[in-house]
């Protein structure tokens, strides 16, 4: 089944702990993108990634890290997380960057 | 910046009564348009998408859009919304240049 997986599905985590949630894409997909999503705001794309070692910030890409080491892999990091980055967060997959984009079942994060 | 707006944040309706949800973008050049839909715990689900030819386009679950080029408009459609179709709707823009913007999106909630 062509799927976006994410891993976990829920974290609970405390300020400055550094954390890595997973993406995988099991489509071959040559664009993988995070975005956050929060209440009134809609979803905000944090990075993207055109291609393995291609990557490029998106809107809100302050405290976020993302690497791009194998096509189907796209893990983004939180170094030092804090509160504001209390969010649910999405991955994404799609052949280009102006295709459609296939979406991750999401990661809810709290940091405390 | 490439910008999205939905301006209805809620909306409520009665099965069988007929919907449109506004989505204006603030762009002059060719644009790929996409609505999205994120049903309650669940990821975000394409429910059609437009990128060049007929300017209505007709996708999953009986819904519609269309696209008036003059007014940087693309408003999504139903004639009879079901009880199935409570969810939370997001018009999402492609400028070419490899980012999606997402609107803040609307939510939607049928009563039977």
């Amino acid at each position: 089944e062509a799927q976006v997986t994410q891993n976990p599905r829920y974290l609970i985590t405390v300020t400055g702990k550094k954390l890595t949630v997973t993406c995988s894409q099991n489509m071959n997909h040559e664009y993988m993108s995070w975005y956050r999503q929060d209440p009134g705001l809609g979803l905000r794309q944090i990075y993207y990634s055109m291609n393995v070692e291609v990557t490029d910030k998106g809107d809100v890409p302050e405290g976020y890290k993302v690497s791009r080491k194998e096509k189907r892999n796209f893990p983004l990091i939180l170094e030092s997380p804090s509160p504001n980055q209390t969010s649910l967060y999405f991955c994404a997959s799609s052949l280009s960057g102006d295709n459609e984009q296939f979406f991750g079942p999401g990661t809810r994060l709290t940091v405390l | 910046a490439q910008s999205v707006s939905q301006h209805n944040h809620h909306v409520i309706l009665s099965e069988a009564a007929s919907l449109e949800l506004g989505c204006n973008y603030s762009y002059g050049g060719t644009v790929n348009l996409f609505w999205y839909v994120q049903y309650p715990g669940q990821h975000l689900q394409l429910l059609l998408k437009y990128f060049s030819g007929d300017p209505l386009v007709k996708g999953i679950k009986g819904f519609e859009a269309e696209f008036i080029k003059s007014k940087f408009s693309f408003n999504l459609r139903k004639p009879s919304v079901q009880w199935s179709d409570t969810a939370e709707y997001f018009c999402a823009v492609n400028t070419g240049f490899q980012k999606l913007v997402f609107g803040t999106g609307t939510r939607l909630l049928v009563s039977p």
